[in-house]
């Protein structure tokens, strides 16, 4: 079975323009968060979404937004790029009916560059 | 929330047994303990999850005393290939929250 994927990979943008990141869960998983991880740092906690309603929001200011499709695949948008938010944005899926977080498979991510 | 704590590195020899210790003192009755593993330029991986005396499985093994303030994941012979970043999180068992809380975890370096 396919895990899940990201794309794209790589992605270089320029300070104030925005980024859309998408993410397909495992097959059959209803919940897919989103974490950022910046360069030395664990992930940090950004979205979560399960049967396509936000169930948890970590502290991130209103510039990031996400939405989960009927498919479960997700989006995380960014609005007006700051240097900061060059990181590794993460997606994680998790199996379906489990709102808990213990088990929870991992992409390989999006390396985001802001220029 | 438990908050965590571990040591930032820890350096080994291939063949070695490794263990990696986390401190939880404010853990409650209803937290897990739970450990995952990120290599570089990959997202983390979930590794063992328990919640008292000792569980095993074929990648590690994770002992958790009666007071459950502290855990230790053990890494049988290890080799190059574990090196890796290991993350200890608390975690509440059947919550909603949807998230996972990471700290700086502990950076392993396994060398020849």
């Amino acid at each position: 079975d396919a895990g899940v994927t990201q794309s794209p990979t790589h992605l270089i943008k320029t300070r104030g323009q925005h980024v859309t990141l998408r993410c397909s869960p495992i097959s059959g998983h209803k919940s897919v968060s989103w974490y950022q991880q910046v360069l030395g740092q664990g992930p940090q906690f950004i979205f979560q979404y399960y049967e396509k309603e936000e169930r948890g929001r970590g502290n991130f200011p209103d510039r990031f937004s996400a939405r989960q499709f009927p498919n479960y695949s997700s989006e995380l948008n960014v609005n007006a790029l700051l240097l900061g938010d060059s990181a590794l944005y993460l997606c994680a899926s998790s199996f379906p009916g489990q709102g808990s977080s213990y088990e929870q498979y991992f992409g390989p991510g999006t390396r985001l560059t802001v220029t | 929330l438990a908050k965590t704590t571990q040591p930032i590195s820890m350096d080994s020899y291939e063949g070695q047994e490794v263990n990696i210790t986390c401190s939880h003192n404010n853990i409650a009755t209803n937290d897990y303990i739970t450990w995952y593993q990120q290599f570089p330029s990959q997202g983390p991986r979930f590794i063992i999850q328990g919640y008292k005396t000792k569980v095993t499985n074929e990648v590690a093994s994770l002992f958790i005393p009666a007071d459950r303030k502290s855990s230790t994941l053990s890494l049988p012979r290890v080799s190059l290939s574990d090196t890796a970043v290991y993350y200890c999180l608390v975690l509440n068992y059947g919550g909603s929250q949807g998230n996972l809380i990471f700290g700086k975890g502990t950076k392993l370096s396994v060398k020849p």
